[in-house]
C-alpha cells in the first residue's frame, strides 16, 4: 500500500503569509495527487488535482507542485477563510489520504 | 451541479452490519466519466477511503477493511450503497459518499470532486 505523509501536522501563520505544506509518498505516484480543504463539520473540498491543476472556483492563491514522491501545496497570501485542515491524496494505486495539516491563523 | 446525499441508521450495534445509501441528484450515476465512492472519518481523525464503484458494478475496496465492505449500485434509483459487516467501535465515523471524476475514460484514476454532507454513525449496544 502507498503511504502518504504530510508535514507539518499543524502550522500557525499570519494573514498575508506564504504557507507551504509538504506531502511525501512512499513510492512514486507520478502526478496522481489531489489536495483537499476541510473545515470543521463540513465535507472536504477538492482544491487541486493531478498535482497542480486548480479546480474551477478555487482562488488562485492556492497552487500545487511536485511529481514522483514529493509534492507541495502553497497558499501565496494566507487569508482568514483559509483556516482549515488540508489533506493530500494519492490516486496512482487505489486511494490513500495523508494524515492532514491544520492551518491556523495567528 | 450534481448533489449527493447519504442516508441510513445513525446507530449500529456491535457485530451487526452498517448499511448506508447515497442518492445522486442532478446527474446520472450511469455516466462513463465517473466512479462513486465511500470515505469515512473517525471523530477527530483523518480521512480513510473505503471503496469505489462504477455504474456497471465494478468495485474496488480498501484492503484494510478485510472484505467487510460491500458497495453496490442501483442505476434505476440513481443510488449506490455501502454495507460494512461485523462493525466494532473502530467503525464509528462520519461516512461520506463522493463522486470520483475520472482523469480519462481508460483509467479509474481520479479525485473526489463532489461530496455529500456526511452522515454520522455511532456503534453502540
Amino acid at each position: 500500500d502507498i503511504q502518504m505523509t504530510q508535514s507539518p501536522s499543524t502550522l500557525s501563520a499570519s494573514i498575508g503569509d506564504r504557507v507551504t505544506i509538504t506531502c511525501r509518498a512512499s513510492q512514486s505516484i507520478t502526478s496522481w495527487l489531489a489536495w483537499y480543504q476541510q473545515k470543521p463539520g463540513k465535507a472536504p473540498n477538492l482544491l487541486i488535482s493531478k498535482a497542480s491543476s486548480l479546480e474551477s472556483g478555487v482562488p488562485s492563491r492556492f497552487s500545487g507542485s511536485g511529481s514522483g514522491t514529493e509534492f507541495t501545496l502553497t497558499i501565496s497570501s494566507l487569508q482568514p477563510d483559509d483556516s482549515a485542515t488540508y489533506y493530500c491524496q494519492q490516486y496512482n494505486t487505489y486511494w490513500t489520504f495523508g494524515q492532514g495539516t491544520k492551518v491556523e491563523i495567528k | 451541479q450534481p448533489q449527493l446525499q447519504e442516508s441510513g441508521p445513525g446507530l449500529v450495534k456491535p457485530s451487526e452490519t452498517l448499511s448506508l445509501t447515497c442518492s445522486v441528484s442532478g446527474g446520472s450515476i450511469s455516466s462513463s466519466s465517473y466512479y462513486w465512492g465511500w470515505i469515512r472519518q473517525p471523530p477527530g481523525k483523518g480521512l480513510e477511503w473505503i471503496g469505489n464503484i462504477y455504474y456497471s458494478g465494478s468495485a474496488y475496496y480498501n484492503s484494510s477493511l478485510k472484505s467487510r465492505a460491500t458497495i453496490s449500485v442501483d442505476t434505476s434509483k440513481n443510488q449506490f450503497s455501502l454495507k460494512l459487516s461485523s462493525v466494532t467501535a473502530a467503525d464509528a465515523a462520519v461516512y461520506y459518499c463522493a463522486r470520483l471524476s475520472r482523469s480519462s475514460t481508460v483509467t479509474q484514476r481520479g479525485a473526489f470532486d463532489i461530496w455529500g454532507q456526511g452522515t454520522k454513525v455511532t456503534v453502540s449496544s
